[in-house]
């Protein structure tokens, strides 16, 4: 069993919908939880940050964590085709050393 | 503007021979990895620096060697001994002054031909 757990998708949804992108985790050591987004050909880049349990919200973006379920979610609010790309969750102890899901690669259909 | 340069973008190898992927960073940060990064398989880390003249294997680290000489570069190469090694490859780097948020470099596609 993976550390992390994330739905590769592909996750296709109309422009304008709520996505909700989700990761499980093993780990209960984890407490740094981070999303990435990445477009294709390209480096991630670091969307969301949240320490320990709770929610964080900026812009359309909100990400949740919930270290009891070991689940972690990003919300995008009226997504829209430059959402369009793949979504990486990725969560660390306290040695900062990554552990990364699979990423899911999401649609937004215009 | 501060970043990660990764060159080249794309790169090609032979069977048999040894390529070098460059990675320099003006972040001053401490901590630079290198990850690989193959479709549906998320991000695995080969090898990974803290310090200057210093550095760790990550997890898949057979048939790639590093070097870190200067803080501001960290060149991953792909020796003939990686049997596999067609993907895309990933430079990144983070502050000891941060807990979090890896910065990265665009990428190198290295393809065996």
């Amino acid at each position: 069993q993976k550390e992390v757990e994330q739905d590769p998708g592909p996750l296709s949804v109309p422009e304008g919908a709520i996505v909700s992108l989700n990761c499980t985790y093993s780990n209960s050591a984890f407490q740094y939880f981070m999303w990435y987004r990445q477009y294709s050909r390209k480096g991630p880049e670091l969307l969301m940050y949240t320490y320990s349990s709770g929610n964080k919200e900026d812009g359309r973006f909100t990400a949740q964590v919930d270290k009891s379920s070991k689940y972690i979610s990003l919300f995008i609010r009226d997504s829209q085709p430059s959402d369009s790309a793949t979504y990486l969750c990725a969560m660390s102890g306290s040695n900062y050393q990554l552990i990364w899901g699979a990423g899911t690669k999401l649609i937004i259909k215009p | 503007d501060g970043g990660i340069t990764q060159s080249p973008k794309y790169l090609f190898r032979k069977e048999g021979q040894n390529v070098t992927l460059s990675c320099e960073q003006n972040l001053n940060h401490d901590a630079m990895y290198w990850y690989r990064q193959d479709p549906g398989q998320g991000l695995r880390l080969i090898y990974y620096s803290q310090i200057v003249n210093d550095f760790q294997k990550g997890d898949i680290a057979e048939g790639y060697s590093v070097s870190r000489e200067k803080k501001e570069s960290f060149p991953l190469t792909v020796t003939s001994a990686q049997k596999n090694p067609t993907a895309f490859y990933l430079c990144a780097s983070r502050s000891e002054l941060l807990n979090y948020g890896y910065t990265f470099g665009s990428g190198t596609r290295l393809t065996v031909v």
